[in-house]
């Protein structure tokens, strides 16, 4: 079983469209996570970050951790066309190095 | 602010042929530096990390080396290039601690014929 799954899509919406994207975890050791937005032909840059369960709001952009039943979640509100990428998941325990847990991404495409 | 440089942005190689790709760091110090492949289909690979000078794990066998010989300098090498090498190799690099949270750079895309 791999420890971080994720829906690889592709999901296509249209523009202004409210976004649920989704990973389930299996090792309940994590404790942080983090999503990755990647343009096509790009290096994966750094979205959102939490610890723990909860939520955590920056703009449009909501990330969600429920760790009773090891799922997160990134919500997208008012969708562009310039959101059209891939999203990465990714989840850690605390304190161990090089292992970071990505999932394999989700393809979104934002149609005007 | 810190900045993550890779070289060259593209490249394409015959097989057999050696590879080297350099990676540097601006703004920060004994970052833990990382190699990743990713192919499509197959998410991001983790290949190498490096916590210092000389420190350097392996995570997957293959024909690829790396070196960091200096604070800030990661370099992936092979000796010679397979088909399969083929992909998109990005660096990444965090600052360490409890939470190791890393930013990548701008990746090479590698096409071994």
């Amino acid at each position: 079983q791999k420890e971080v799954e994720q829906d690889p899509g592709p999901l296509s919406v249209p523009e202004g469209a409210i976004v649920s994207l989704n990973c389930t975890y299996s090792n309940s050791a994590f404790q942080y996570f983090m999503w990755y937005r990647q343009y096509s032909r790009k290096g994966p840059e750094l979205l959102m970050y939490t610890y723990s369960s909860g939520n955590k709001e920056d703009g449009r952009f909501t990330a969600q951790v429920d760790k009773s039943s090891k799922y997160i979640s990134l919500f997208i509100r008012d969708s562009q066309p310039s959101d059209s990428a891939t999203y990465l998941c990714a989840s850690q325990a605390g304190g161990s190095q090089g292992n970071l847990i990505f999932g394999k991404g989700t393809k979104l495409s934002v149609k005007p | 602010s810190q900045t993550i440089h890779q070289w060259p942005a593209t490249l394409v190689q015959p097989v057999g042929s050696p590879l080297s790709l350099e990676c540097t760091v601006e703004g920060t110090s004994n970052p833990n530096l990382y190699w990743y492949r990713q192919a499509a289909g197959r998410g991001l690979q983790l290949l190498f990390y490096s916590i210092g000078i000389d420190q350097i794990s392996s995570e997957v066998p293959q024909n690829l080396s790396a070196s960091r010989p200096q604070d800030r300098q990661f370099i992936l090498s092979s000796k010679k290039l397979l088909l399969s090498d083929s992909g998109f190799y990005l660096c990444a690099w965090s600052a360490g601690g409890m939470s190791d949270t890393q930013y990548f750079g701008p990746g090479t895309r590698l096409t071994v014929l």
